[in-house]
Protein backbone atom coordinates (compact mmCIF):
# COMPACT_ATOMS: atom_id res chain seq x y z
CA UNK A 1 0.00 0.00 0.00
CA UNK A 2 1.13 3.20 -1.31
CA UNK A 3 2.03 5.87 1.53
CA UNK A 4 1.07 9.30 1.49
CA UNK A 5 1.96 12.74 2.82
CA UNK A 6 0.15 15.62 3.51
CA UNK A 7 0.65 19.03 5.20
CA UNK A 8 0.00 18.48 9.29
CA UNK A 9 -2.24 21.83 9.23
CA UNK A 10 -3.34 24.54 6.78
CA UNK A 11 -5.55 27.51 7.93
CA UNK A 12 -7.47 29.39 5.57
CA UNK A 13 -10.67 32.26 5.79
CA UNK A 14 -14.26 32.14 4.88
CA UNK A 15 -15.01 32.01 1.27
CA UNK A 16 -11.21 31.34 0.05
CA UNK A 17 -10.27 28.68 -2.05
CA UNK A 18 -8.07 25.60 0.16
CA UNK A 19 -6.57 23.22 -1.94
CA UNK A 20 -4.74 20.56 -0.28
CA UNK A 21 -1.72 18.66 -1.67
CA UNK A 22 -1.17 14.96 -1.23
CA UNK A 23 2.05 12.88 -1.87
CA UNK A 24 2.09 9.39 -2.77
CA UNK A 25 5.02 8.55 -5.04
CA UNK A 26 5.03 5.06 -4.36
CA UNK A 27 1.34 4.66 -6.02
CA UNK A 28 0.41 1.78 -8.00
CA UNK A 29 -0.70 1.15 -11.24
CA UNK A 30 -4.28 -0.03 -10.42
CA UNK A 31 -4.60 2.27 -7.22
CA UNK A 32 -6.96 5.20 -6.76
CA UNK A 33 -7.03 8.32 -4.72
CA UNK A 34 -9.57 9.08 -2.02
CA UNK A 35 -10.13 11.82 -0.20
CA UNK A 36 -12.04 11.65 3.27
CA UNK A 37 -13.08 14.75 5.62
CA UNK A 38 -13.48 13.93 9.70
CA UNK A 39 -15.38 15.94 11.84
CA UNK A 40 -14.94 15.42 15.90
CA UNK A 41 -16.60 11.95 17.22
CA UNK A 42 -17.27 11.31 13.67
CA UNK A 43 -17.02 8.57 11.55
CA UNK A 44 -14.62 9.84 8.01
CA UNK A 45 -16.96 10.54 5.24
CA UNK A 46 -15.92 10.00 1.60
CA UNK A 47 -15.33 13.44 -0.23
CA UNK A 48 -14.05 12.64 -3.74
CA UNK A 49 -11.87 9.93 -5.32
CA UNK A 50 -10.02 9.66 -8.61
CA UNK A 51 -7.68 7.57 -10.71
CA UNK A 52 -6.20 10.23 -12.99
CA UNK A 53 -6.61 13.82 -14.47
CA UNK A 54 -9.09 15.83 -12.71
CA UNK A 55 -12.39 14.83 -10.63
CA UNK A 56 -15.37 17.60 -9.68
CA UNK A 57 -18.40 16.66 -7.55
CA UNK A 58 -20.91 18.56 -5.76
CA UNK A 59 -18.07 19.72 -2.78
CA UNK A 60 -14.90 19.41 -4.62
CA UNK A 61 -12.49 19.11 -6.90
CA UNK A 62 -9.67 16.62 -7.18
CA UNK A 63 -6.75 17.50 -9.61
CA UNK A 64 -4.20 14.76 -10.90
CA UNK A 65 -1.09 14.81 -12.38
CA UNK A 66 -0.06 12.89 -15.40
CA UNK A 67 2.58 11.08 -12.80
CA UNK A 68 0.42 10.52 -10.11
CA UNK A 69 2.94 10.91 -7.98
CA UNK A 70 0.34 13.76 -5.89
CA UNK A 71 -2.81 14.72 -5.93
CA UNK A 72 -4.71 18.28 -4.49
CA UNK A 73 -7.93 18.00 -3.41
CA UNK A 74 -9.92 21.62 -3.84
CA UNK A 75 -12.34 23.54 -1.47
CA UNK A 76 -13.99 26.13 -3.49
CA UNK A 77 -14.90 28.83 -1.29
CA UNK A 78 -14.54 27.63 2.36
CA UNK A 79 -16.93 28.04 5.47
CA UNK A 80 -16.51 27.81 9.05
CA UNK A 81 -18.17 24.17 8.64
CA UNK A 82 -15.16 22.96 6.40
CA UNK A 83 -13.33 22.86 9.31
CA UNK A 84 -11.96 19.59 9.83
CA UNK A 85 -9.42 16.27 9.21
CA UNK A 86 -8.67 15.38 5.50
CA UNK A 87 -7.03 12.09 4.69
CA UNK A 88 -5.47 11.65 1.39
CA UNK A 89 -5.78 7.35 0.67
CA UNK A 90 -4.44 5.32 -1.98
CA UNK A 91 -5.20 1.74 -2.38
CA UNK A 92 -6.51 -0.57 -5.08
CA UNK A 93 -10.27 -1.39 -5.29
CA UNK A 94 -10.56 -5.51 -5.45
CA UNK A 95 -13.22 -7.64 -5.71
CA UNK A 96 -15.45 -6.67 -2.99
CA UNK A 97 -13.51 -3.80 -2.00
CA UNK A 98 -10.12 -2.91 -0.59
CA UNK A 99 -8.19 -2.17 2.52
CA UNK A 100 -7.66 1.36 3.12
CA UNK A 101 -4.57 2.71 5.57
CA UNK A 102 -4.47 5.92 6.79
CA UNK A 103 -2.02 8.68 7.03
CA UNK A 104 -1.80 11.67 9.48
CA UNK A 105 -4.32 13.73 7.50
CA UNK A 106 -4.22 17.49 7.42
CA UNK A 107 -6.06 19.67 9.85
CA UNK A 108 -8.00 22.80 8.22
CA UNK A 109 -9.02 25.32 10.38
CA UNK A 110 -11.20 27.80 8.91
CA UNK A 111 -11.67 31.73 10.30
CA UNK A 112 -14.07 33.95 10.03
CA UNK B 1 -23.34 4.28 -1.16
CA UNK B 2 -23.61 2.32 2.33
CA UNK B 3 -25.26 3.53 5.66
CA UNK B 4 -23.36 1.89 8.67
CA UNK B 5 -24.57 2.25 11.88
CA UNK B 6 -23.22 1.06 15.24
CA UNK B 7 -23.71 -0.09 18.74
CA UNK B 8 -23.19 0.98 21.04
CA UNK B 9 -22.39 4.61 20.39
CA UNK B 10 -20.51 4.75 23.52
CA UNK B 11 -19.76 2.78 26.53
CA UNK B 12 -17.89 3.21 30.21
CA UNK B 13 -16.27 0.22 31.48
CA UNK B 14 -14.10 -1.42 34.17
CA UNK B 15 -10.58 -3.07 33.39
CA UNK B 16 -10.97 -6.40 33.40
CA UNK B 17 -14.07 -6.52 31.68
CA UNK B 18 -14.99 -6.87 27.62
CA UNK B 19 -17.19 -5.17 25.85
CA UNK B 20 -19.25 -6.19 22.10
CA UNK B 21 -19.66 -3.62 19.25
CA UNK B 22 -21.79 -4.29 17.09
CA UNK B 23 -22.16 -3.20 13.24
CA UNK B 24 -24.55 -3.08 11.02
CA UNK B 25 -24.91 -2.08 7.30
CA UNK B 26 -27.86 -1.47 5.02
CA UNK B 27 -26.75 -3.48 2.14
CA UNK B 28 -24.62 -6.86 1.47
CA UNK B 29 -20.56 -6.40 1.16
CA UNK B 30 -17.95 -8.43 0.96
CA UNK B 31 -15.31 -7.02 2.98
CA UNK B 32 -15.74 -4.96 6.52
CA UNK B 33 -13.33 -3.47 9.08
CA UNK B 34 -12.68 -2.45 12.47
CA UNK B 35 -10.43 0.57 13.03
CA UNK B 36 -9.28 2.32 15.80
CA UNK B 37 -8.94 5.90 16.24
CA UNK B 38 -7.13 7.24 19.82
CA UNK B 39 -7.78 10.82 20.72
CA UNK B 40 -6.50 13.18 18.09
CA UNK B 41 -4.64 10.12 16.02
CA UNK B 42 -5.28 9.14 12.73
CA UNK B 43 -7.20 5.81 12.59
CA UNK B 44 -5.53 2.58 12.67
CA UNK B 45 -6.85 -0.69 10.78
CA UNK B 46 -7.71 -3.70 13.35
CA UNK B 47 -8.45 -6.30 10.97
CA UNK B 48 -10.76 -7.12 7.79
CA UNK B 49 -13.46 -9.59 8.33
CA UNK B 50 -14.70 -11.94 5.34
CA UNK B 51 -18.18 -13.46 5.62
CA UNK B 52 -17.63 -16.98 5.87
CA UNK B 53 -13.89 -16.47 6.89
CA UNK B 54 -11.49 -15.72 10.11
CA UNK B 55 -10.86 -12.23 10.06
CA UNK B 56 -6.98 -10.82 9.16
CA UNK B 57 -5.16 -8.99 11.70
CA UNK B 58 -2.97 -6.20 11.72
CA UNK B 59 0.29 -6.40 12.89
CA UNK B 60 0.46 -5.15 16.97
CA UNK B 61 -3.58 -6.49 17.47
CA UNK B 62 -4.27 -10.31 18.13
CA UNK B 63 -7.77 -12.52 18.09
CA UNK B 64 -7.66 -12.93 21.72
CA UNK B 65 -7.50 -9.46 22.38
CA UNK B 66 -10.03 -8.12 19.73
CA UNK B 67 -11.89 -11.61 18.42
CA UNK B 68 -14.78 -10.32 15.70
CA UNK B 69 -17.82 -12.03 14.10
CA UNK B 70 -18.96 -11.99 10.51
CA UNK B 71 -21.97 -14.09 10.81
CA UNK B 72 -23.46 -12.23 7.40
CA UNK B 73 -22.88 -10.00 5.01
CA UNK B 74 -24.19 -6.59 6.63
CA UNK B 75 -23.56 -7.45 10.02
CA UNK B 76 -20.02 -7.59 11.99
CA UNK B 77 -18.79 -7.45 15.93
CA UNK B 78 -15.80 -6.79 17.54
CA UNK B 79 -15.01 -7.57 21.09
CA UNK B 80 -13.00 -5.85 23.25
CA UNK B 81 -11.47 -8.41 25.23
CA UNK B 82 -9.57 -7.72 28.87
CA UNK B 83 -10.08 -4.12 28.86
CA UNK B 84 -7.39 -1.80 30.30
CA UNK B 85 -7.76 1.93 29.96
CA UNK B 86 -5.03 1.82 27.11
CA UNK B 87 -8.20 0.67 25.27
CA UNK B 88 -9.90 3.60 25.35
CA UNK B 89 -10.69 5.03 22.10
CA UNK B 90 -13.40 5.29 19.41
CA UNK B 91 -13.69 2.04 17.25
CA UNK B 92 -14.84 2.31 14.06
CA UNK B 93 -16.79 -0.04 11.51
CA UNK B 94 -16.04 0.53 7.74
CA UNK B 95 -17.37 -1.08 4.70
CA UNK B 96 -15.92 -0.80 1.16
CA UNK B 97 -17.95 -1.33 -2.11
CA UNK B 98 -15.02 0.09 -4.30
CA UNK B 99 -15.63 3.35 -2.44
CA UNK B 100 -14.81 2.62 1.64
CA UNK B 101 -17.62 4.17 4.35
CA UNK B 102 -17.42 4.35 8.08
CA UNK B 103 -20.05 4.12 10.65
CA UNK B 104 -20.68 6.66 13.55
CA UNK B 105 -17.87 4.92 15.65
CA UNK B 106 -18.31 3.48 19.21
CA UNK B 107 -16.35 6.06 21.78
CA UNK B 108 -14.95 3.65 24.59
CA UNK B 109 -13.69 4.82 28.06
CA UNK B 110 -11.86 1.94 30.35
CA UNK B 111 -11.99 3.29 33.97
Amino acid sequence: LAKTTQPISMDSYEGQEVNITCSHNNIATNDYITWYQQFPSQGPRFIIQGYKTKVTNEVASLFIPADRKSSTLSLPRVSLSDTAVYYCLVGTPGTGGFKTIFGAGTRLFVKA
Amino acid sequence: SAVISQKPSRDICQRGTSLTIQCQVDSQVTMMFWYRQQPGQSLTLIATANQGSEATYESGFVIDKFPISRPNLTFSTLTVSNMSPEDSSIYLCSVSTGTQYFGPGTRLLVL
